[in-house]
């Protein structure tokens, strides 16, 4: 299957400083990436939808300014967790569609990121 | 508002038993239905899913059992197996407009079998 593959698969950082999470397709082209945010022992809850090329379409509640998205290429797009504090630690999981998924929302997910806002 | 209701939020079941998990939705724009196991600190990986056109998808030990008018469907894991001791999340699919969709997922069902 299509593989998807995020980097750093953990971070620890100081207050008020930014991080850069990256996400690959590694063998397949996604025009559109998918951010998730996960709390301990709970559920999947959307942050944006990145499509390659424009800007990233933000769920309500979810501060763009603070959560940048870039999708710049077909196999890449990057979130930027701005002046990080520890209500930010998370885990960060993106997502891509599959190719030719037609009306099937298959999405292969990355392996996800462990953030620690210290 | 929740969209996608899923129970039990946990289970135990001794190996070789079956596992059942259900999930409930409200909205009937939703036409796909995918289930997904992540075990602690990983992505979630696609188990099985199924169109509401069907009523039932069989993939291995995984069943998938779809009620279209109950807008109910249920995942079943026959012979249940310590290594399938995972958490589960049941999810829906909506189009959004401009060829975008999105997932709509369910709380969870930590999922432990027992030898």
């Amino acid at each position: 299957g299509a593989v998807v593959s995020q980097h750093p698969s953990w971070v620890i950082c100081k207050s008020g400083t930014s991080v850069k999470i990256e996400c690959r397709s590694l063998d397949f082209q996604a025009t559109t990436m998918f951010w998730y945010r996960q709390f301990p022992k709970q559920s999947l809850m959307l942050m944006a939808t990145s499509n390659e090329g424009s800007k990233a379409t933000y769920e309500q509640g979810v501060e763009k300014d603070k959560f940048l998205i870039n999708h710049a290429s077909l196999t890449l797009s990057t979130l930027t967790v701005t002046s990080a504090h520890p209500e930010d630690s998370s885990f960060y999981i993106c997502s891509a569609r599959a190719p030719g998924g037609g009306r099937n929302n298959e999405q292969f997910f990355g392996p996800g990121t462990r953030l620690t806002v210290l | 508002q929740q969209q996608v209701k899923q129970s039990p939020q946990s289970l135990i079941v001794q190996k070789g038993g079956i596992s059942i998990i259900n999930c409930a939705y409200e909205n009937t724009a939703f036409d796909y239905f995918p289930w997904y196991q992540q075990f602690p600190g990983k992505g979630p990986a696609l188990l099985i899913a199924i169109r509401p056109d069907v009523s039932e998808k069989k993939e291995g030990r995984f069943t998938i059992s779809f009620n279209k008018s109950a807008k109910q469907f249920s995942l079943h894991i026959m012979d249940s197996q310590p290594g399938d001791s995972a958490t589960y999340f049941c999810a829906a699919s909506l189009y959004s407009g401009a060829g975008s969709y999105q997932l709509t997922f369910g709380k969870g069902t930590k999922l432990s079998v027992i030898p």
